[in-house]
């Protein structure tokens, strides 16, 4: 089957710095998105991306869609307490709308 | 508002008992899915379903049922065969009428416990 590498796996961050994770996987995707998750909800859609070499922004945060169609990578920037939770990346290839899902970053930003 | 309810927000179960977990949408989506998230893992797909009547199995399906009678409502039955239920279960919903490129919506989750 088709393997999400998304790394780091957990962050520990100052309040105010910049904050950068990745995806990657074994073959192409044709969408990619970006989830974040807090303590005891469901995943809240952040960004989704849909051609190669496309970057979006939502506020604070940047993600790009790799060149290759194989990784993506999300950027916060100026971070704050809030934005602390679990942040997942999902890609799905052509023909399947099942996304496969990374195992997460975890993200604490302290004040 | 529109939106994907699960409920009971936590659920205990006994040895030997079948438990089930309510998803509701009124987002009019087409497809409906269930996850499971064990700490440290991704999103394990249990059973998704396309369209009214008719499902399908994910990567961790045994021990597990589901129905699609309604469009809105996907429930899922933890039943006596799961031998480690223990774990947060996330329903989720997408359109799914051609556009094979629109993203899921979850629902907020039910936490299952063993007793």
């Amino acid at each position: 089957g088709q393997q999400l590498n998304q790394s780091p796996q957990s962050m520990f961050i100052q309040e105010g710095e910049d904050v950068s994770m990745n995806c990657t996987s074994s073959s192409i995707f044709n969408t990619w998105l970006w989830y974040k998750q807090e303590p005891g909800e469901g995943p809240v859609l952040l960004i989704a991306l849909y051609k190669a070499g496309e970057l979006t922004s939502n506020g604070r945060l940047t993600a790009q869609f790799g060149i290759t169609r194989k990784d993506s990578f999300l950027n916060i920037s100026a971070s704050i307490p809030s934005d602390v939770g679990i942040y997942f990346c999902a890609g799905r290839s052509g023909g399947s709308y099942i996304p496969t899902f990374g195992r997460g970053t975890s993200l604490i930003v302290h004040p | 508002d529109g939106g994907i309810t699960q409920s009971p927000k936590y659920l205990f179960r006994k040895e030997g008992q079948n438990v089930t977990l309510s998803c509701e949408q009124n987002l009019n989506h087409d497809a409906m899915y269930w996850y499971r998230q064990d700490p440290g893992q991704g999103l394990r797909l249990i059973y998704y379903s396309q369209i009214v009547n008719d499902f399908q199995k994910g990567d961790i399906a045994e021990g597990y049922s589901v129905s699609r009678e309604k469009k809105e409502s996907f429930p899922l039955t933890v039943t006596s065969a799961q031998k480690n239920p223990t774990a947060f279960y996330l329903c989720a919903s997408s359109i799914d009428r051609g556009l094979v490129n629109q993203p899921q919506h979850f629902g907020d989750g039910t936490r299952l416990s063993i007793l």
